[in-house]
């Protein structure tokens, strides 16, 4: 069982919808990320909160808008996306830097 | 520009040996690094790490060894095990962690 829990499993929306994807983590990590991973491909960085902070952006366009409503609650909203946004989205946490990340299972989402 | 680099895609190891997987990279400023192991379907899952100021860590039947002046880094599995087969990913870290594409170990019976 994975510690780090992200909901839905599975979204299929529309280019014009407005969507969420959740994540959890009750490990008492300070650091939250999202990841985008297309299929064959490793994962790449698109925001990293710290202390509930943003930290880092990876010029993701701005249909993509991270929230951290806590420090156990990460939130990705997705608005208006485009079908290549169709990919695995990662959620991980860890204690800081130099420390392993724990990921979720992730939610597949699929842009119509 | 791939800063870690894995370019083995795909390796197949006998149960019972040694599987050997190697990752390059070209940031000199990378001074932490990891290995993930990924099943279908599931997130990675964290293996093990090391800092740049060590040149081994060992953990089971996993052992990483770095090599910075050849900025080389390698994980050995032993004994390989029919659950070892996965996707691994190597991963390197200044201020955020960067992966390398994957390579999929198949153990054969």
């Amino acid at each position: 069982d994975t510690e780090v829990t992200q909901t839905p499993k599975h979204l299929v929306m529309g280019m014009t919808n407005k969507k969420s994807l959740k994540c959890e983590q009750h490990m008492g990590h300070r650091a939250m990320y999202w990841y985008k991973q297309k299929a064959k491909k490793p994962p790449e960085l698109m925001f990293v909160y710290s202390y509930e902070k943003l930290s880092i952006n990876e010029s993701v366009p701005s249909r993509f808008s991270p929230e951290c409503p806590n420090s156990s609650l990460l939130n990705l909203h997705l608005h208006a996306l485009q079908p290549e946004d169709s990919a695995l989205y990662l959620c991980a946490s860890s204690q800081g830097h130099n420390q392993p990340q724990h990921f979720g299972d992730g939610t597949r989402l699929s842009i119509l | 520009d791939q800063q870690v680099k894995q370019n083995s895609p795909s390796l197949s190891v006998q149960e019972g040996r040694i599987s050997i997987l190697n990752c390059d990279y070209t940031n000199s400023m990378f001074d932490y690094f990891l290995w993930y192991k990924k099943y279908p379907a599931e997130g990675p899952t964290f293996l093990i790490s090391i800092s740049s100021i060590k040149d081994k860590n060992e953990d089971g039947r996993f052992t990483v060894f770095l090599n910075k002046s050849a900025k080389h880094l390698s994980l050995h599995i032993v004994p390989s095990q029919p659950g070892d087969s996965a996707v691994y990913f190597c991963a390197a870290s200044d201020d955020k962690i960067i992966f390398g594409k994957g390579t999929r170990l198949h153990i054969l019976p």
